[in-house]
């Protein structure tokens, strides 16, 4: 069966400083890989999304995220934060008739 | 930027009462999908729904819980009867056909259900 894991339950990060959230996923075949962030009391946004190709992606909001296959591995990443990134962010995989498989959340605080 | 619009935001129900939940996805999308997140655990797949019938459902979305499409427009959640542990936010997504765009859901901001 898929799964996620998103070992970090809370990161705390200083403005501009860099920011990565990590994520591994368990599934038997290619994954399709995503990255969405619920700001409080708001839907889930898609970041960035990877389906093959380049294994670095890049998405919204200047984040990007790596697909390392050898480590099962799909990694968040931004080189300076900003306060308004401070939100929860799910790592999720696109299983078996169509549906996500989400992680439980990685939750970002940002300091000033 | 089209959206998935959720209604209502927030419903407050007796427990054993019926809920409707109604969701518009986005028009040229086919695929609509309900999705919950019981207040800090993980959002939960519940169930897929393509050309008018269900695709897909989890172990969660048993004899209590229906959706439909009863009009063109919208798609609907029904809880028959609630219990406290249905208490959650509730989302609601809808995705193209394409296979490129079928997991790139866009999700609606979520109506969250509380069961007193």
């Amino acid at each position: 069966a898929q799964s996620v894991t998103q070992p970090d339950i809370h990161i705390t990060v200083s403005e501009g400083a860099s920011l990565e959230l990590r994520c591994n996923y368990s599934y038997g075949a290619t994954p399709y890989l995503f990255w969405y962030v619920q700001s409080p009391g708001q839907g889930l946004q898609l970041l960035l999304k990877y389906f093959s190709g380049d294994t670095l992606v890049q998405g919204i909001k200047g984040f990007e995220a790596e697909f390392k296959r050898s480590q099962s591995s799909f990694n968040l990443r931004k080189p300076s934060v900003h306060w308004s990134d401070a939100a929860e962010y799910f790592c999720a995989v696109g299983g078996y008739g169509n549906k996500l498989v989400f992680g439980a959340g990685t939750i970002l605080r940002v300091k000033s | 930027e089209p959206e998935v619009t959720q209604t209502p935001s927030h419903q407050v129900t007796q427990m054993g009462q019926e809920v409707i939940l109604r969701c518009v996805p986005i028009s040229n999308h086919l695929y609509f999908y309900w999705y919950r997140q019981i207040l800090g655990q993980k959002v939960e797949f519940l169930v897929s729904f393509y050309n008018n019938e269900i695709s897909e459902k989890s172990e969660i979305f048993d004899d209590q819980f229906s959706v439909e499409r009863p009009d063109g427009s919208n798609f609907t959640l029904k809880i028959r009867s609630t219990k406290l542990e249905d208490s959650a936010m509730y989302f609601c997504a809808s995705s193209e056909p394409d296979r490129e765009t079928i997991y790139g859901y866009t999700f609606g901001s979520g109506t969250r259900l509380t069961v007193v």
